[in-house]
């Protein structure tokens, strides 16, 4: 039930890009992300619903491909302030809501 | 307005003890969540709320952890006889939406550390 996000973990210098992908097991409606810093609570990202929407935040995009129930969070150029615990949170169309594994992200200078 | 409050911010009890937590959601949203988390793990779904619905209880661990939320607001949950494997971070959230966080974000409140000695 628990979506399965990968890297679990990735250290990158300032400036770098990354991805970090989410995958259920069941079709989903839509796709949350969060990101956790050290010590406090989760923030909300972004959210995309079904129809392969693509979203940005900052320098911070994502996307949602319903058939492959799969969704993808693209960090370009990263900062310091990116560092931290990245969640996805998907709404399956069994109406459950699952938060996934997380992505420990280091940005370093 | 004001986020979502959790009280108290950090809890010591002695094994065997039991504990109450407190949520204050933010006005107006419907639903109310409970999630744990343990040190460098991930969020464990505890229990959902939302309006008057019979509340989803799946995510409890065990029958020593109910929660209640009184009046559509306010949110208490308790561990009965704490055991020193309860000790973890017990995070609130709210959001507006109803059966389902679709379209709406979740807030989350600061959380309480629960710590068991």
């Amino acid at each position: 039930q628990q979506p399965v996000q990968s890297p679990q973990a990735v250290i990158l210098r300032e400036g770098e890009d990354a991805v970090i992908n989410c995958s259920s097991s069941k079709a989903l409606y839509s796709v949350h992300w969060y990101r956790q810093k050290h010590g406090e609570a989760p923030v909300f990202l972004m959210i995309l619903l079904k129809g392969g929407e693509q979203k940005g935040h900052e320098k911070i995009s994502a996307s949602f491909n319903e058939k492959k129930q799969q969704s993808s969070l693209y960090l370009t150029a990263s900062q310091l302030s990116y560092s931290g615990t990245y969640f996805c949170g998907t709404v399956n169309t069994g109406n459950q809501f699952y938060f996934g594994t997380g992505t420990s992200l280091t940005v370093i200078p | 307005g004001a986020g979502v409050s959790q009280s108290p911010s950090n809890k010591v009890t002695e094994k065997g003890k039991d504990v109450e937590l407190r949520c204050d959601p933010i006005s107006g949203h419907t639903a109310l969540y409970w999630y744990r988390q343990s040190l460098g793990q991930g969020l464990e779904f505890l229990i959902y709320f939302q309006g008057n619905s019979a509340p989803d209880k799946s995510g409890l661990p065990s029958d020593r952890f109910s929660a209640e939320r009184t009046g559509g607001s306010v949110s208490t949950l308790t561990i009965q006889r704490t055991q020193q494997e309860d000790s973890a971070v017990y995070l609130c959230a709210s959001s507006l939406v109803g059966a389902v966080p679709t379209i709406s974000p979740l807030h989350f409140g600061n959380g309480t550390r629960l710590t068991v000695t």
